[in-house]
């Protein structure tokens, strides 16, 4: 069985400044790890996703993720947020193409 | 271009009656997926599908059920709605283990 651990449930951040959302996962074997965006009244959108190799990975909008294996972390960051960054982020592992989500986490950019 | 859609966006229903929500992609994806979004609980797996004919429970699928009789569209119905099942409904696709392409969502209320 796996599971996502988001260990915050509202972040919010001054704009221009940097951001850091944490997941911790479980999971007794190897998984692919994502994160996705979901902006108010929509869809989820793909920020980025680990699948093997570096374990720092470079996604949309200047975000990025760092992939802990001895930690079972894949923290999110960004140096400089912008207001259109406010959304909710979900953190997700795959196994068997099924996703797993953690809870989420509301990121509340204010000016 | 190649999408994801879910229809209707919003549906009001009266408890006890059937309920059914389309999904119909046009990226050829083998692998399609229900989600059931509700507030601290992110998104949770309703029914899979990894090809015509084939239906798979997922973590909350009491109530609900699906067919896959082409590739393009997985329907999700609610036998007999109930209050518990008022939630937003995404439906995804993937080719792969790889990441999953959402839709817009269905927001369904059961009065």
């Amino acid at each position: 069985a796996q599971s996502v651990t988001q260990l915050d449930s509202q972040v919010p951040v001054f704009e221009e400044a940097p951001v850091e959302l944490r997941c911790n996962y479980s999971s007794s074997v190897s998984v692919y790890l994502f994160w996705y965006v979901q902006y108010p009244n929509q869809g989820l959108q793909l920020l980025l996703k680990y699948l093997s190799g570096s374990t720092l990975v470079k996604g949309i909008n200047g975000f990025e993720a760092e992939f802990n294996k001895s930690q079972t972390s894949f923290h999110l960051r960004k140096p400089s947020v912008h207001i259109s960054d406010t959304a909710e982020y979900f953190c997700a592992v795959s196994l068997d193409y099924k996703l797993s989500f953690g809870a989420g986490t509301t990121v509340t950019v204010r000016a | 271009d190649a999408e994801i859609t879910q229809s209707p966006r919003h549906k009001i229903t009266e408890t006890g009656r059937q309920v059914t929500l389309a999904c119909h992609q046009t990226w050829n994806h083998n692998n399609m997926f229900w989600y059931r979004q509700d507030l601290g609980h992110g998104l949770r797996l309703i029914h899979y599908s990894y090809g015509v004919h084939d239906t798979n429970k997922g973590e909350v699928s009491d109530g609900y059920s699906v067919s896959r009789s082409n590739t393009e569209d997985l329907p999700l119905t609610l036998e007999s709605a109930a209050s518990s099942q008022t939630s937003v409904y995404f439906c995804a696709s993937s080719e792969s283990g790889y990441e999953q392409y959402f839709g817009p969502g269905t927001r369904l209320t059961v009065t």
